[in-house]
């Protein structure tokens, strides 16, 4: 009964280096998600996706590329790390049909020096 | 745009006090409304929901109301625990295509023995 599964749960990093956060749901849901959360700000909308093979931007999405190969996965990916891009990042999926709730992994933080 | 408003915590209660978090949202339509939970350390987890106006969503004690008339969704709990100590997050979401979330703020809870 894993749920989502977000993978490392805590990296740090360079500036300039670039990494992969690695999401994973084994709930067959169609609907994917990055979130970043900030101080003050709640949680922003960076990418999502509405099935295999599509993607779409969210709030924030500026510094990240995602790809949605197969249903269960999501990866997120960090081209060359930033400061600003310090946070604690979410990774949700839910069915797409208006009403389900959204279910989260426990987060992976991250720290860019 | 659509946004979601809550009230600025933190908000510190005594132990089995009255607890009410304000939230309103501004959308056009009626988007799917919920209360998240986040506790220290962990990822969001799904407190309660209601998807239509008029609707009353309860768990653990606590309960919302989906109020058309004034777009809100208060969260209440009757006698507060430590162990509600966690941040609050209100949300609204639409279905179809994009079952995109849209998040308040958060709101710091911290009940005192």
């Amino acid at each position: 009964n894993a749920g989502v599964t977000q993978t490392p749960k805590f990296q740090v990093l360079k500036t300039g280096q670039s990494m992969t956060l690695q999401c994973a749901q084994d709930m067959n849901h169609e609907y994917m998600s990055w979130y970043r959360q900030d101080p003050g700000m709640g949680l922003r909308l960076i990418h999502y996706s509405v099935g295999a093979g599509i993607t779409d931007q969210g709030e924030v999405p500026n510094g990240y590329n995602v790809s949605r190969s197969t249903t269960e996965d999501f990866p997120l990916r960090l081209l060359s790390a930033a400061p600003s891009q310090t946070s604690v990042y979410f990774c949700a999926s839910s069915k797409t049909d208006g009403t389900q709730p959204q279910h989260f992994g426990d987060g992976t933080r991250l720290s860019i020096l | 745009g659509d946004s979601v408003t809550q009230m600025e915590g933190p908000v510190t209660l005594s132990e089995e006090a009255f607890l009410t978090i304000n939230c309103t949202y501004t959308a056009t339509g009626y988007p799917s409304l919920f209360w998240y939970v986040q506790y220290p350390g962990e990822g969001l987890q799904l407190l309660l929901k209601a998807t239509k106006a008029d609707d009353k969503g309860s768990n653990k004690g606590f309960e919302a109301t989906y109020r058309k008339e004034t777009t809100s969704f208060h969260l209440e709990k009757g006698s507060v625990q430590v162990s509600d100590s966690a941040v609050y997050f209100c949300a609204l979401m639409w279905g179809g295509a994009t079952n995109k979330l849209i998040f308040g703020t958060g709101t710091l809870l911290a009940v005192q023995p």
